[in-house]
């Protein structure tokens, strides 16, 4: 079945520190896509990254960079010099491309960057 | 560029009334998709819609909830007897036929069963 997991629910961080936001994933397929979303308070869901199971090629977009190793199942996530606006609920999500594309989310980790 | 939009974005409704939830996916999409988040918990999925017909479902989606594309635009979610569990933020998304892995996002609904 798929699943995804967060392990990490909250973590604090000083402002400019780096932060890493852990992601492990769980699925039978063999094509599939891996994201990453940040929810602000305002509620909405704001997509950052997507990546497909073909593409373990890291990715930097500014102070954000993601590590994805099909290996460990990993897809995570840092957020280098962090902001005071990178406070927010960031949620990983899996969808396979055989089975109707439903996100499968995690459980979200939580935030806090203090100034 | 083209975005899903949602209204109302917030709803507050006693228990036991019927609420229908509005989006408006992007134009030239063919899937569409409904998830559900409670206050402090992940984001869940619902239901998935396809050629006017419902392709999959979750457990959560039971027989009070209803979806309709009721012409060329709109597509709803519809409870019939909102119970206070009911109370959660719900997304509608959307993709395209083409591109499998990408899915498009509303603001989102916050409903309020009181």
């Amino acid at each position: 079945a798929q699943k995804v997991t967060q392990a990490q629910t909250e973590i604090s961080v000083v402002e400019k520190e780096d932060v890493t936001l852990d992601c492990v994933y769980e699925t039978r397929d063999t094509t599939y896509y891996l994201f990453w979303y940040k929810q602000p308070p305002s509620g909405e869901l704001v997509f950052l990254i997507r990546r497909n199971s073909f593409d373990e090629q890291n990715e930097i977009s500014g102070r954000y960079s993601w590590n994805f190793q099909k290996s460990t199942s990993s897809f995570n996530f840092t957020i280098t010099a962090s902001q005071v606006v990178d406070s927010a609920v960031y949620f990983c999500a899996l969808s396979d491309a055989n089975t109707g594309n439903q996100f499968y989310f995690g459980t979200g980790t939580s935030l806090t960057v203090i100034p | 560029e083209p975005e899903v939009t949602q209204t109302p974005s917030h709803q507050v409704t006693q228990m036991g009334q019927e609420v229908i939830l509005r989006c408006v996916p992007i134009s030239n999409h063919l899937y569409f998709y409904w998830y559900r988040q409670i206050l402090g918990q992940k984001v869940e999925f619902l239901v998935s819609f396809y050629n006017n017909e419902i392709s999959e479902k979750s457990e959560i989606f039971d027989d009070q909830f209803s979806v309709e594309r009721p012409d060329g635009s709109n597509f709803t979610l519809k409870i019939r007897s909102t119970k206070l569990e009911d109370s959660a933020m719900y997304f509608c998304a959307s993709r395209s036929r083409w591109d499998r892995g990408e899915q498009y996002f509303g603001p989102g609904t916050r409903l309020t069963v009181t």
